[in-house]
């Protein structure tokens, strides 16, 4: 099963906003809506930014959005602060063996 | 608040088994509304997810590794186990220990354990 494919950078200045994109097909992204997001800070462990496409957990800052058209689901970070750069991951169950994949990355800059 | 403690080997030859364990702490494994799982990252790569367990049991793998992982729970001390054995030097990476959620044994994770390197070499 092929990782999603995710742009490997993005960036923005303080305050505007940016959307990470996350590709997949029918099978995973298209065809649940089992899509997460998580940010990695440096030498840090991953943190869960997003679930079910759209849901926030608890304690995350709503600047943070997700969404899903087709196979491609999206996140959204509005009024970007310099602790939003991070690496960025999304992921998806692939729709058969339980399995779930994740994306390649996005680095995001904070310019 | 949960939180996951990963623990074992730093270093792991090839040929051999890498043996790891997850204590959970704040919580109990035997809640039935979660799933437990492994998840790892080689240096400066994507994630991969291993498998997950049931803590009646129940486990889950990635058909890429299955026919070489095992994952257990012992929920008398509260923690979960995972081996890989034949190990070579592509299994060397940060391994995760996580929470997992939903269906399909578990389709988002949190909390993470904060990771622990197992470097593969003789």
């Amino acid at each position: 099963q092929s990782a999603l494919t995710q742009p490997p950078s993005a960036s923005g200045s303080p305050g505007q906003s940016v959307t990470i994109s996350c590709t997949g097909s029918s099978s995973d992204v298209g065809g649940h809506n089992y899509v997460s997001w998580y940010q990695q800070h440096p030498g840090k462990a991953p943190k869960l930014m997003i679930y079910e496409v759209s849901k926030r957990p608890s304690g995350v800052p709503d600047r943070f959005s997700g969404s899903k058209s087709g196979n491609t689901a999206s996140l959204t970070v509005s009024g970007l602060q310099a602790e939003d750069e991070a690496d960025y991951y999304c992921s998806s169950y692939v729709g058969y063996n339980n399995l779930k994949v994740f994306g390649g990355g996005t680095k995001l800059t904070v310019l | 608040q949960l939180q996951l403690q990963e623990s074992g080997p730093g270093l792991v030859k090839p040929s051999e088994t890498l043996s790891l364990t997850c204590s959970i702490s704040g919580g109990s494994i035997s809640s039935g509304s979660y799933y437990w799982g492994w998840i790892r990252q080689p240096p400066g790569k994507g994630l991969e997810w291993i498998g997950s367990i049931y803590y009646s049991g129940t486990t889950y793998y990635n058909p890429s590794l299955r026919s070489r992982v095992a994952i257990s729970v012992d929920t008398s001390k509260n923690h979960f186990s995972l081996e890989l054995n034949s190990v070579t030097a592509t299994d060397t990476a940060v391994y995760y220990c996580v929470r997992s959620y939903g269906d399909y044994a578990g389709v988002w994770f949190d909390p993470w354990g904060q990771g622990t390197l197992v470097t593969v070499s003789s």
